[in-house]
């Protein structure tokens, strides 16, 4: 079964900095583009980042280029999100979810690690 | 960047009824179409990619179709679980993808 489990969410004060993990399981992960996906409280879904199946490519919305940046380690089959100068607007559940080599949609996600921006 | 529009935002519908529910993109996006259901709580579940192809596990009540601007998602007949939030997703070309705001399911 193919399984993605994130962690590191946690409440940071604005300014501060956070990185999230994503541990994939249940298939070949370095065959797979990965994508952070993330949901503010009560509001809907908003794509965050994208990178390839190695590394070498990475996306990013506009709303975090500059401040977040999207790794993937494939010896470990981990997927990161390194969070810098944290916007209250930036408080979201954060769901990573495994995406296809030419059309990407969003299969399977996690079940989401909450970040919290709040002094 | 290209802009999904649901419709409705909020539809009342009883079990075992037929709903249709429409999603919009502002470009055409050939079939580059997914459709995702939330229930509060829980991370979202692919139901439709490809806009017409279900995904594994689907139940057949569930079917997409549409192409280019206009899509739908189709329920055939309502279970109680189905009352949730739906999201239509776009991943035509390259990055970024964008998601409509959603359409709620509540039991009338």
């Amino acid at each position: 079964e193919e399984q993605l489990v994130e962690s590191g969410g946690a409440v940071v004060q604005p300014g501060g900095s956070l990185r999230l993990s994503c541990a994939a399981s249940g298939f070949t992960f370095d065959d797979y583009p990965m994508h952070w996906v993330r949901q503010a409280p009560g509001k809907g879904l908003e794509w965050v980042s994208l990178i390839s199946w190695d590394g070498s490519n990475t996306w990013y919305a506009d709303s975090v280029r500059g401040r977040f940046t999207i790794s993937r380690d494939n010896s470990r089959n981990f997927l990161y999100l390194e969070i810098n100068s944290l916007r209250p607007e930036d408080t979201a559940v954060y769901y990573c979810a495994k995406g296809r080599l030419l059309s990407n949609w969003f299969d399977p996600w996690g079940q989401g690690t909450l970040v919290t921006v709040s002094s | 960047e290209i802009v999904m529009t649901q419709s409705p935002a909020t539809l009342s519908v009883s079990p075992g009824e037929r709903v249709t529910l429409s999603c919009g993109a502002s470009q055409s996006i050939s079939t580059n179409l997914a459709w995702y259901q939330q229930i509060p709580g829980q991370a979202p579940r692919l139901l439709i990619y490809g806009a017409d192809i279900r995904a594994a596990g689907i139940p057949a009540r569930f079917s997409g179709s549409g192409s280019e601007t206009e899509f739908s998602l189709t329920i055939s007949s309502l279970q109680s679980e189905d009352f949730a939030l739906y999201y239509c997703q776009q991943y035509h070309n390259r990055p970024p993808y964008t998601f409509g705001q959603g359409t709620r399911l509540e039991i009338q």
